[in-house]
């Protein structure tokens, strides 16, 4: 089955400064990956999606890149703001079969200190 | 427009009773999942539910857990005889068709069993 790892539990980083989350992945690589965004007490927020034949994909101040090579994603948060501290979350959308549901990982904390 | 919406937001139940469990998704989306989510850790899959196919139960924990979706739209989840360790925050989200698109996320219902 397909095991997901995303980076430390949890990150801080200085507002204005670039976070970097991690995304990495075993086995068979995804049809799609996907980035989500949870508060506390909330459900996740869809915000980015990322095909296999995609390298890079950009959404404002986020940024998300696609290594099938490496089975690896990185997730990029420019000119941060405490406002973006949250779980951060990636998923990844495998056909293989029946298996047609999203592989959520355990997520990543982030906190943008001011 | 109106978002996935769950009911009950909170639920207390006694260890042995049933519970049910319900997710109303955003208008015209064929996908439907459950989800569940313990303290501080990712979403575990549950079911998935596509249009008028055999849903996916792949990801069900044990035969005390089963769902159903009336209509294409409005879905149950039950849970019978129920034990702590099913305490969690149960999600539900929809999409517009299968794991490739984005899922939008209900608040969640938050099961304590006692």
């Amino acid at each position: 089955s397909q095991k997901i790892e995303q980076n430390s539990e949890a990150l801080n980083i200085q507002e204005g400064k670039t976070a970097t989350l991690t995304c990495n992945y075993t086995n068979y690589s995804p049809a799609y990956l996907q980035w989500y965004r949870q508060d506390p007490g909330r459900g996740p927020v869809f915000l980015l999606l990322i095909r296999e034949n995609e390298k890079e994909k950009r959404k404002e101040r986020l940024k998300v890149t696609f290594d099938t090579t490496l089975k690896q994603s990185l997730f990029h948060i420019t000119a941060s703001q405490p406002a973006d501290s949250a779980t951060y979350l990636c998923a990844l959308a495998v056909y293989s079969g029946s298996a047609r549901q999203l592989t959520f990982g355990s997520g990543t904390q982030l906190t943008v200190l001011p | 427009g109106a978002g996935v919406s769950q009911s009950p937001s909170n639920k207390v139940t006694e260890k042995g009773k049933d519970v049910e469990l319900r997710c109303d998704p955003i208008s015209g989306h064929t996908a439907l999942y459950w989800y569940r989510q313990s303290l501080g850790q990712g979403l575990e899959f549950l079911i998935y539910f596509q249009g008028n196919s055999a849903p996916d139960k792949s990801g069900l924990p044990s035969d005390r857990f089963s769902a159903e979706r009336t209509g294409g739209s409005v879905s149950t989840l039950t849970i019978q005889r129920t034990q702590q360790e099913d305490s969690a925050v149960y999600l539900c989200a929809s999409s517009f068709a299968g794991p490739g698109y984005e899922q939008y996320f209900g608040p969640g219902t938050r099961l304590t069993v006692t």
